[in-house]
């Protein structure tokens, strides 16, 4: 089965500890995507890569970190120095090919500090 | 930035309504994607719509590019079309706006049977 998978899908983290989310796609796809959902509201970019290697910051990037080292896999750090990270966290992956950049999402991980 | 707004903000029909949802953004686009979010968060793609007219079965979307607005019909609607539907947009030129997808607030459509 072809998609997005992301892991866990519920973490719980106590304030001060830094924490990772999982994103890996088996689509083939060249540019993956991190997303913040907070309730009720619509999704901001935090961080994006086009290739491997190589990734950018998106509109919300502070407190974050990422890595691409495969281009199945676009972890996801959320470190202490985030202020709010208690959301719904969602990634996606587009192919990028021939201008075609239609984005497709992961099931999420809804985050919660305690 | 861009700006994409959304409207209305919540729609309640009974069961075999139709309805039009609206989404109008403030810059050039060179991609739209209409989404349907579940009850557990899954983000479903409807369209990939950035001009022209496109069906799904009982759902049609259609963009006008020129004048900055699309439209999402659903017809016949049931109670499994309910959710928060969202409007996504990327902008026009490349470097680091290429790829990013701004999204509308979402319009809660609640379909009663």
């Amino acid at each position: 089965d072809g998609g997005i998978t992301q892991s866990p899908k519920y973490l719980f983290r106590k304030e001060g500890q830094n924490v990772t989310l999982s994103c890996e796609q088996n689509l083939n796809h060249d540019a993956m995507y991190w997303y913040r959902q907070d309730p009720g509201q619509g999704l901001r970019l935090i961080y994006y890569s086009q290739i491997v290697n190589d990734f950018q910051k998106g509109d919300i990037a502070e407190g974050y970190s990422v890595s691409r080292e495969k281009k199945e896999s676009f972890p996801l750090t959320v470190t202490s120095a985030q202020k709010n990270p208690t959301a719904f966290y969602l990634c996606a992956s587009s192919p990028t090919s021939g201008g075609y950049n239609e984005q497709f999402f992961g099931p999420g991980t809804r985050l919660t500090v305690l | 930035g861009i700006q994409v707004e959304q409207s209305p903000p919540d729609l309640i029909l009974q069961e075999g309504a139709n309805s039009t949802l609206r989404c109008n953004f403030s810059d050039s686009v060179n991609n739209l994607q209409w989404f349907h979010q579940n009850p557990w968060g899954q983000l479903i793609n409807l369209f990939y719509i950035p001009s022209g007219t496109k069906q799904n079965g009982r759902l049609s979307a259609t963009t006008v590019a020129t004048e900055r607005y699309s439209l999402l019909y659903i017809s016949s609607s049931q109670t499994t079309d309910s959710g928060v539907y969202f409007c996504a947009v990327e902008t026009l030129g490349g470097g680091t706006s290429y790829g990013k997808l701004t999204f509308g607030q979402g319009t809660i459509l609640t379909v009663h049977p």
